[in-house]
Order: structure tokens, then C-alpha cells, then sequence
């Protein structure tokens, strides 16, 4: 049972454009969301997160955002640059009771920018 | 500067043999675990220890097997039981297990059984 789905295996944008990446999740005491980077055969970078407590979080170019009701959050990349050409996971956690930050990461989506 | 360091970057298991991956952190982070990734999945968490000499299985823990001797290293030890150890495996940590814990990874080492 895959509690944070990535639906898309891939997407490809044109430079400049926006970048959508989506991601659902099914467990509702899921409150901390975090979206990473991940180039191949490296380590994820961290890029941007949000609580549940939001519905948007806003970094340079990239913005997350969550909508509760329905289980779905999304990344925001604009402008897409060739640089963004990456892996990208989402990542879930119920840290409510203090509870160990374990995080349920989805399968990626492959992001290609086209120059 | 503060990182997480994973060694070596590429590893080779013979049959019936067990190796140990490495993995240091400088950042003063009291949480750190262990992943495994497979071509087309995401991450899973194999183990993770909160604080020095105490660490909890993750959801694929099976033939595997950790230690947290100090709060800098948490070394994986992947035993002859673990029959599919072929992976890309990331070592991560955390400032706290608490909330808003996001966790920083390593670079990861990658298996190869021979």
C-alpha cells in the first residue's frame, strides 16, 4: 500500500516555462511535506517543505502547495531552467506526538527541461 | 564545512559475504538513517537511530544490521540474509526526530553483488 504516489513517472518542459510536478498522499495524519532533488547516482537535496498548518510555501523559484481536502500536493518550478533536469520525490511525515521523523518518500518524476 | 560523507562510493559483495557501508555526518545532527533505492521505487528506510547506542528498524530491515557507537557515525552492515542487497544506498540525518525534522542525505554508495 503506497501511502505518497508520484502518478507521473516523467514530464519534459521547455525552458522558461512552468514545471508542475504532483504528488498524492492517503494518510491523513501525514502533517510535514517536503519535495527533494535528486541527480543520478547522487544523494537527494532538499528543496523546499511545508506544514500542514499551510497551503503554500514560497522559495525563489520553486513554490509548493497543499491542498488538504484533497490529499494533493504540488511543486511549482518557474522558470524551468535546463539545470532543474533532475529526479524529483516527495516526501511525507506524521511528526504530530512527537513522533519519529520518518518520511514516506513517493517513486519520483523524472523532470526533463528542453533548452 | 558540515556534511554527510557515505564510503566508498561503490562496493562489490561476494556470495555469503558481509560488508559495511559508512557513513559520517559533521553537521551535529542527533537522528540518522539508513535507505535503500531501487530502480524505479522511492526511497525505503531500512534503519534509524535517534540518539548514541539506540536505533530502530525501519520497513526492510531484514538482513541488515546497524550500530550508533558515536553521535557522528552509523556505519550499515549488509549480512549474507540479505538475499537482494543489489541497491543505491543513502545514509541521511536530522536535527531533531521531533517536528520539522528534514532530513539531509549523503551521497550514497552503490552495491554490486559479484
Amino acid at each position: 500500500d503506497q501511502q505518497v504516489k508520484q502518478n507521473s513517472p516523467s514530464l519534459s518542459v521547455q525552458e522558461g516555462r512552468i514545471s508542475i510536478l504532483n504528488c498524492d498522499y492517503t494518510n491523513s495524519m501525514f502533517d510535514y511535506f517536503l519535495w527533494y532533488k535528486k541527480y543520478p547516482a547522487e544523494g537527494p537535496t532538499f528543496l523546499i517543505s511545508i506544514s500542514s498548518i499551510k497551503d503554500k510555501n514560497e522559495d525563489g523559484r520553486f513554490t509548493v502547495f497543499l491542498n488538504k481536502s484533497a490529499k494533493h500536493l504540488s511543486l511549482h518550478i518557474v522558470p524551468s531552467q535546463p539545470g532543474d533536469s533532475a529526479v524529483y520525490f516527495c516526501a511525507a511525515s506524521a511528526l504530530g506526538g512527537g513522533a519519529t521523523n520518518k518520511l514516506i518518500f513517493g517513486t519520483g518524476t523524472l523532470l526533463a527541461v528542453q533548452p | 564545512d558540515g556534511g554527510i560523507t557515505q564510503s566508498p562510493k561503490y562496493l562489490f559483495r561476494k556470495e555469503g559475504q558481509n560488508v559495511t557501508l559508512s557513513c559520517e555526518q559533521n553537521l551535529n545532527h542527533d537522528a540518522m538513517y539508513w535507505y535503500r533505492q531501487d530502480p524505479g521505487q522511492g526511497l525505503r528506510l531500512i534503519y534509524y537511530s535517534q540518539i548514541v547506542n539506540d536505533f530502530q528498524k525501519g520497513d526492510i530491515a531484514e538482513g541488515y544490521s546497524v550500530s550508533r557507537e558515536k553521535k557522528e557515525s552509523f556505519p550499515l552492515t549488509v549480512t549474507s540474509a540479505q538475499k537482494n542487497p543489489t541497491a543505491f544506498y543513502l545514509c541521511a540525518s536530522s536535527i531533531t526526530t521531533g517536528a520539522s525534522g528534514t532530513q539531509y542525505f549523503g551521497p550514497g554508495t552503490r552495491l554490486l553483488v559479484l
